[in-house]
């Protein structure tokens, strides 16, 4: 299968400073990026989608200026997490997903990241 | 209402015996993806199996079965001869339609005994 990588792999921040996470695709092109979020013994829970060159698509209750993204190029998306506080803490999971032939394809993740906010 | 339940928070398996893990989903789409993820203690996303809705067979992968049954609405994964290394959590999740986000279940917690 496609590589998806994620930096960094964990975090930590104080209360108040901005973390930026980077996902890429190392093989192939992704139109579509995806951001999770999971704590501890929990299901992955969908934030946003990001489509390359356009704005993204936020799910209800993630607050887009907190948590801003950024999907420049086919293969870079990131997430920043601005003016972390401690409740924003957890792990932190993209995927990224082509489309060809008039279909999308399957997602794949990333390693994760876990933020650490103190 | 909830798109994908798994009813089995955690579950226990002797090593080399087989185990079923429970998805059911509600959808009103007759176009669907069903897939199960398997998550290790890293955190990565394994990628298991793949059941569409109009494939007219159950799919299986290696160790991996899916026991697709349509009418019942469920996908329940089997894992034939379970290892240590099976101990993990597992995700079932669905696509719907033309969609392509993913919306997963609450997993279910294996661990496989020696």
């Amino acid at each position: 299968g496609a590589v998806v990588s994620q930096h960094p792999s964990w975090v930590i921040c104080k209360s108040g400073t901005s973390v930026k996470i980077e996902c890429r695709s190392l093989d192939f092109q992704a139109t579509t990026m995806f951001w999770y979020r999971q704590f501890p013994k929990q299901s992955l829970m969908l934030m946003a989608t990001s489509n390359e060159g356009s704005k993204a698509t936020y799910e209800q209750g993630v607050e887009k200026d907190k948590f801003l993204i950024n999907h420049a190029s086919l293969t870079l998306s990131t997430l920043t997490v601005t003016s972390a506080h401690p409740e924003d803490s957890s792990f932190y999971i993209c995927s990224a997903q082509s489309w060809t032939s008039g279909t999308y394809n399957e997602q794949f993740f990333g390693p994760g990241t876990r933020l650490t906010v103190l | 209402a909830q798109k994908i339940t798994q009813t089995q928070p955690g579950m226990f398996v002797q090593e080399k015996e087989a185990v079923t893990l429970d998805c059911t989903y509600d959808t009103s789409d007759p176009s669907y993806g069903l897939f199960w993820y398997k998550q290790p203690s890293s955190g990565e996303m394994i990628f298991l199996i793949y059941q569409g809705s109009y494939d007219q067979q159950n799919a299986t992968e290696g160790r991996y079965s899916l026991n697709f049954q349509k009418a019942r609405k469920s996908a329940n994964l089997v894992i034939s001869a379970s290892q240590l290394g099976d101990s993990a959590m597992y995700f079932c999740a669905m696509r719907e339609g033309y969609g392509n986000k993913l919306v997963f279940g609450a997993g279910t917690i294996l661990r496989v005994k020696s």
